[in-house]
């Protein structure tokens, strides 16, 4: 089946930093999604995104499909956006999720 | 607003007990899945479905199963909980093709 890598596992920011997450995927799929689990479990879809790139204010999206990876980047981080991001792939007739980048903003 | 709904939020069982987590969704989307959250291992699929009458097996499916007799509602049954089955349960719905929207998840223990 279709394998979903997620860089880095961990990271560690001050306020204000910017970042960029990585999804890698092992075969073509239908489409994509970021997801942000905030501190106390709620699962937000950010984007859906099989191709090209999206912005809401702060954060921005793009995939590549052809090469198969995504990419979201935060800019100015601010504690709320502390939580874990998760990609998930549709592919194979289901939705599987990548293990997800955990994210902590130093205030 | 359209949501999706998990009941209970927490639950307490005993081991070989039945259990059933409901999941209601007022989207009217036609996917409907169930997925568990455990640390280490991100979000594994335990089941799915497409629609009425639907239902297929994700990659975490022993033990579990799973009834779709309408749009709105997809419960998840624990035929006989095992202690290997404390997780967070999630359940979320999607139209094909679509964004994928999440409920506010189920805390299991099984003692």
């Amino acid at each position: 089946g279709i394998q979903v890598e997620q860089s880095p596992p961990d990271l560690i920011l001050q306020e204000g930093a910017n970042s960029t997450l990585r999804c890698n995927f092992s075969d073509s799929v239908n489409n994509l999604q970021w997801f942000h689990q905030n501190p106390w479990g709620q699962l937000i879809n950010l984007f859906y995104i099989p191709s090209g790139t999206k912005q809401n204010g702060r954060l921005s999206a793009t995939t590549v499909a052809t090469e198969r990876y995504s990419l979201l980047y935060i800019s100015s981080s601010q504690t709320t956006d502390s939580g874990v991001y998760f990609c998930a792939v549709e592919g194979d007739d289901k939705i599987i999720f990548g293990k997800g980048t955990r994210l902590h903003i130093l205030p | 607003d359209a949501e999706i709904t998990q009941s209970p939020r927490h639950k307490i069982t005993e081991t070989g007990r039945q259990v059933t987590l409901a999941c209601h969704q007022t989207w009217n989307h036609n996917n409907m899945f169930w997925y568990r959250q455990d640390l280490g291992h991100g979000l594994r699929l335990i089941h799915y479905s497409y629609g009425v009458q639907d239902t297929n097996k994700g990659e975490v499916s022993d033990g579990y199963s799973v009834s779709r007799s309408n749009t709105e509602d997809l419960p998840l049954t624990l035929e006989s909980a095992a202690s290997s089955q404390t997780s967070v349960y999630f359940c979320a719905s999607s139209e094909s093709g679509g964004k994928l929207f999440f409920g506010s998840g189920t805390q299991l223990s099984v003692l």
